[in-house]
């Protein structure tokens, strides 16, 4: 696609459901990351994929948080036994990778709530 | 390790008005890339600008410009007669030059600009 999509765009969620939330990347970008952005407050990061490995897996806040890609494209970041904590925008982003390209790319985000 | 200070955690301005928005990184890499990333309330991350450290030429465009000094380790973005639609939150980052590319965020700045 033209750009990275994200679905779902909202998703509401009861306490203890496990989520999935999905990342497409701009076509041909080996790099992709995912964030989170809690209201009113910046980005933090959580896990960073070259290819289909994660070579810095370390914003990633428990072990409830886990994230895969496959293909090298499209990227799922599950998170188990949601909290209310967790509600936040999850903006996944992708870069070209290699020497050429080191702008990253965001999508729109995925805004979950947990009740 | 990296860091991305924006001091201004919010700044008003009357329409019309230059505001200048201040970044300060640390890094101990000789390479690395600096951007700017704007966040309008619909809450899409937009690319404005990267900047190479070996480029230490101010940019232009448009109402834009930035200012990057490696002396002082800033990259302070101006507007120059802003306008309500310059409303937003304004991201500072910074990125390793190849091999691993980690992006490091700044908190942010809340520019409201009043009409």
């Amino acid at each position: 696609g033209a750009g990275v999509s994200q679905s779902p765009s909202n998703k509401v969620t009861e306490k203890g459901k496990d989520v999935e939330l999905r990342c497409d990347p701009i076509s041909g970008h080996t790099a992709l990351y995912w964030y989170r952005q809690s209201l009113g407050q910046g980005l933090e990061f959580l896990i960073y994929f070259q290819g289909n490995s994660a070579p810095d897996k370390s914003g990633l806040p428990s072990d409830r948080f886990s994230a895969e890609r496959t293909g090298g494209s499209v990227s799922t970041l599950t998170i188990q036994r949601t909290q209310q904590e967790d509600s936040a925008v999850y903006l996944c982003a992708s870069s070209p990778g290699g020497s050429s390209g080191n702008t990253i790319y965001f999508g729109e985000g995925s805004w979950l709530t947990v009740v | 390790a990296q860091k991305v200070t924006q001091a201004q955690t919010e700044i008003s301005v009357v329409e019309k008005e230059d505001v200048t928005l201040d970044c300060v990184y640390e890094t101990r890499d000789t390479t690395y890339y600096l951007f700017w990333y704007k966040q309008p309330p619909s809450g899409e991350l937009v690319f404005l600008i990267r900047r190479n450290s070996f480029d230490e030429q101010n940019e232009i465009s448009g109402r834009y410009s930035w200012n990057f000094q490696k002396s002082t380790s800033s990259f302070n973005f101006t507007i120059t007669a802003s306008q309500v639609v310059d409303s937003a939150v304004y991201f500072c980052a910074l990125r390793r030059s190849g091999g691993y590319q980690k992006v490091t965020f700044g908190t942010g700045t809340k520019l409201q600009v009043i009409p």
